[in-house]
């Protein structure tokens, strides 16, 4: 079965520093896709940011961007230039095909003016 | 746009009864799934319906049903309520099925067994 690992249940980060969250996986799968979603206090889930597994290069959105790593199954999500608003539970997920959405425990994020 | 939404937000309800939460999709998304949303077991996924058929069904018991109307709005049931289905139920809904489809998550509905 496919399972999702963040081993890091707290981080914290001063503003406008960048800070790294964890996500490993397991999957015996090749083709899958992995997202990051943020939960902020409101509750309602976010797409950060996703990344095909077949894709090498790394997915970017603005201040965020992941280290993919496929024979290491881990999927990093960097934030660079830490705000405020980015404060919030961050949940790394696997989906592949005909699959339902596999999620990990989340991290906790805080930043710190 | 409108986005995901969920009813109602809070329920209070009592071990036994049962409990229909509800859950209207974007316009035109046909796929809707649910998840419990636990501090102990974190998000877990409840099932999947697209086009008012259920797709996919996570490991939960019997007393959790769900289903899809041909408007695409769903809603979950739940029967013989216990204290431990307190929970943050959320649904979400996408254009597709498919495992490179965005899913986009309501804000919840916040349920509470006593």
């Amino acid at each position: 079965a496919q399972t999702v690992t963040q081993s890091q249940p707290e981080m914290s980060v001063q503003e406008a520093e960048t800070v790294t969250l964890s996500c490993t996986y397991d999957t015996s799968e090749s083709d899958y896709y992995l997202f990051w979603y943020k939960q902020p206090p409101s509750r309602q889930m976010i797409l950060v940011i996703r990344q095909e597994a077949y894709k090498q290069q790394n997915a970017t959105e603005n201040r965020f961007s992941v280290n993919f790593q496929k024979a290491a199954k881990s999927f990093s999500l960097k934030i660079s230039d830490s705000q405020l608003g980015d404060a919030a539970m961050y949940f790394c997920a696997y989906r592949s095909a005909g699959d339902d959405m596999r999620f990990g425990a989340g991290t906790r994020l805080t930043v710190k003016p | 746009k409108a986005g995901v939404t969920q009813t109602p937000r809070y329920l209070i309800k009592t071990r036994g009864q049962q409990v229909t939460l509800s859950c209207s999709p974007i316009s035109g998304h046909r796929s809707v799934s649910w998840y419990q949303q636990t501090p102990g077991q974190g998000l877990q996924f409840l099932f999947e319906y697209f086009s008012e058929t259920q797709r996919n069904k996570g490991n939960f018991p019997g007393r959790f049903s769900g289903r899809q109307f041909s408007n695409s709005r769903s809603e979950m049931n739940v029967s013989t309520l216990e204290l431990g289905d307190s929970a943050l139920y959320l649904c979400a809904s996408s254009l597709l099925v498919g495992q490179n489809t965005e899913a986009f998550f309501g804000q919840g509905t916040r349920l509470t067994v006593v």
